[in-house]
């Protein structure tokens, strides 16, 4: 596989369960990223990885808990969620944080997740 | 963060040129100007970006104002495909800090008429 790979593509859950999403990337980059995009709101950037360490938490609920193995994998661990964060989580990936060339960000196709 | 104003919609006819607008009248001499599309139920992909001067490449050309205020992204023919929420967005030149991260607008919705 090639790119940026998210699973599951779709998934339910209730307030109380536990549930993961994964992201993969097959392109050697070195960051990695978690979005949420919310109806009729903009994309809004949750996490930032770089080389496995985490360096930006946008004042995400702890009910939000990210993981990055290596800098391949990214997950992002959901627990006790509300229906309000039923959204696209979008996973990104980029060779770096620059603006300039190589610092551009490749996206997954992102999991539908709602909250009952 | 320098913002970025873009129409909410725009409607173009298959195999014409679209030129998408975007201002940005606060931009800092070292920002640079990029530009994402999301295409329907798929997330945002990368279409371009530049500094000072006109870019092209293979999706679409990036045409730059002299005084940097404003850009506007060309499609040279658009297809059907080419239906999508376009993205300006500018990013500061960080090497590892939150300015370089990429803050999304609204961004112009694209139709493309057959």
């Amino acid at each position: 596989e090639t790119g940026v790979t998210q699973t599951p593509r779709h998934l339910v859950m209730g307030m109380t369960n536990k549930k993961s999403l994964k992201c993969e990337q097959h392109l050697g980059h070195n960051a990695m990223y978690w979005y949420k995009q919310s109806a009729k709101k903009p994309l809004e950037l949750m996490f930032v990885y770089n080389f496995k360490e985490q360096t930006e938490n946008n004042s995400v609920p702890s009910r939000f808990s990210p993981e990055c193995p290596n800098s391949s994998h990214l997950f992002l661990h959901l627990h006790t969620l509300q229906p309000e964060d039923s959204a696209l989580y979008l996973c990104a990936s980029s060779q770096d944080r620059a603006a300039r060339p190589g610092g551009e960000q490749f996206f997954g196709p992102g999991t539908r997740l709602t909250v009952l | 963060d320098a913002k970025t104003t873009q129409p909410n919609s725009m409607e173009s006819n298959e195999e014409e040129p679209v030129h998408l607008p975007c201002n940005h009248s606060t931009i800092s001499g070292t920002d640079y100007i990029h530009w994402y599309r999301q295409l329907p139920s798929q997330g945002p992909e990368y279409v371009i970006h530049g500094l000072t001067s006109n870019v092209n490449n293979r999706m679409a050309s990036l045409a730059i104002a002299e005084d940097r205020k404003s850009s506007t992204l060309i499609l040279h023919r658009a297809t059907l495909r080419d239906a999508a929420v376009y993205y300006c967005i500018l990013r500061a030149p960080n090497y590892g800090g939150s300015q370089g991260n990429l803050i999304f607008g609204k961004g112009t919705k694209l139709s493309v008429k057959p």
